[in-house]
């Protein structure tokens, strides 16, 4: 199975800072990728596809880069509504994997 | 909209069989993959596998021994079966929708509020 390191497991953040989350893929995989976000007791939530294409209906302020084994999440000012759990995903090989996860909290 | 409704028992016993529900709404079953993903309390989310309306299915490896999916298309249903259940199946699970084709990967866009499984005897 293809291992997705998320890091860090945890941030404290501040309203209007910018975050950056990573994920490390275990092998060199296509753009299939995903990020979701995750609050307390809700589903999660799709956020960007193809490693950098925002869906629909999500805020500018989130974006998505990388490749090949590298890929980042970045929160440019963070909103109240974004303290959160991030997840990435991999969808390149079966079994689809996820990250561990990111817990943004509020500093 | 698309709406996706997991029901179900919330407790089952250890050995027994995990039976449960995926209902779509607002939309068709056609040209999807339906999926089945679980979280226990407090931890990261697992993919258990899916099934496209053709009637193939992909299940996740850890698992494929006890797990059985299903697609309705008459009722818009999609069912998950895991066998020989022990209490490190409890969890929440979660149906979703998702799409792909060979260029492009489009991720698990609707999803369920998901049902909380608890196995006990």
């Amino acid at each position: 199975d293809i291992q997705m390191t998320q890091s860090p497991s945890s941030v404290s953040a501040s309203v209007g800072d910018r975050v950056t989350i990573t994920c490390r893929a275990s092998q060199g995989i296509r753009s299939w990728v995903a990020w979701y976000q995750q609050k307390s007791g809700k589903a999660p939530k799709l956020l960007i596809i193809g490693a950098s294409s925002l869906q629909s209906g999500v805020p500018s302020r989130f974006s998505g880069s990388g490749s090949g084994t590298d890929f980042t999440l970045t929160i440019s000012s963070l909103q109240p509504e974004d303290f959160a759990t991030y997840y990435c995903q991999q969808a390149d090989t079966l079994p689809v994997t996820f990250g561990g996860g990111t817990k943004v909290e509020i500093k | 909209q698309v709406q996706l409704q997991e029901s179900g028992p919330g407790l089952v016993k250890p050995s027994e069989t995990l039976s449960l529900t995926c209902t779509v709404s607002g939309g068709s079953v056609d040209g999807y993959y339906w999926k089945w993903i679980r979280q226990p309390a407090g931890k990261g989310l697992e993919w258990i596998g899916r099934i496209y309306p053709s009637g193939r299915t992909n299940y996740n490896a850890s698992l494929k021994s006890r797990v059985t999916m299903s697609l309705d298309t008459s009722k818009s249903q999609f069912s998950l079966k895991l066998r020989s259940v022990t209490a490190a199946d409890t969890a929440v699970y979660y149906c979703a929708r998702g799409a792909e084709n060979y260029y492009y990967y489009y991720g698990m866009d609707v999803w369920g509020q998901g049902t909380t499984v608890t196995v006990s005897s």
